[in-house]
């Protein structure tokens, strides 16, 4: 079973625009990561955020978390083509070395 | 850059038949795991091995599946008899310690299987 779900399923956008995606989970986590995956390169991460962090950047990246809520969100700006992708949230259970990854936003970025 | 290998990237086998996966982590990395990716869905976790040990199997089908990892280095996944239902991606990845830990996961390409 899947714990994560990506929201929106699917996101179309322009070249330049900002693109947001979130992530519920249901139960408490250790951490949470986000990953990419295209056509080409496979599964990649992005980012980590540990459960006591509430924000966090990474180049064009900004991950938040909200525990109370059970949900994160990534923002990604001045998007470019090559940012077409399917991105997942993963988390990790407290008291367990299980990752489970949500449902995945597909993203598509036109030029 | 260390990449997680995988062979073969295709595979299409018939109904009842057996296949078998290979992987080879990034050197050093203690943790393996062996996802199976439905289309359209996110990775689910079939197995998780730390060193040569299994950390957590729970949802791989066991009458079916094994998976192994002899000397804690490359590991080898297998599917007898496979089912119509088996066709996905099988992704394997790495890491330098358990998933509680704050590391992060090495993906390799995958291996596409189609059963007919």
């Amino acid at each position: 079973s899947q714990q994560g779900e990506e929201d929106p399923q699917a996101l179309s956008i322009q070249e330049g625009e900002n693109a947001t995606m979130n992530c519920s989970y249901k139960t408490s986590i250790n951490n949470l990561q986000w990953y990419r995956q295209n056509s080409g390169r496979g599964l990649v991460h992005l980012i980590l955020i540990r459960s006591n962090e509430r924000e966090k950047h990474s180049g064009r990246l900004r991950v938040t978390l909200d525990t109370s809520k059970k949900s994160s969100s990534l923002l990604i700006t001045a998007s470019r083509a090559a940012d077409t992708a399917s991105y997942f949230c993963a988390t990790v259970l407290s008291g367990t070395y299980k990752y489970i990854f949500g449902t995945g936003t597909r993203l598509k970025v036109l030029a | 850059e260390a990449e997680v290998a995988q062979s073969p990237r295709y595979k299409i086998t018939e109904k009842s038949q057996a296949v078998a996966f290979w992987c080879d982590p990034i050197s050093g990395h203690a943790t393996l795991y062996w996802y199976r990716q439905i289309l359209g869905q996110g990775p689910e976790l079939l197995v998780q091995f730390q060193d040569e040990s299994v950390v957590d199997d729970s949802q791989l089908p066991k009458d079916r599946f094994s998976a192994e990892r002899l000397k804690g280095v490359d590991s080898t996944l297998k599917i007898q008899p496979a089912e119509l239902g088996d066709s996905a991606m099988y992704l394997c990845a790495s890491s330098l310690e358990l998933a509680g830990s704050l590391n992060e996961q090495f993906f390799g390409p995958g291996t596409r299987l189609t059963v007919l």
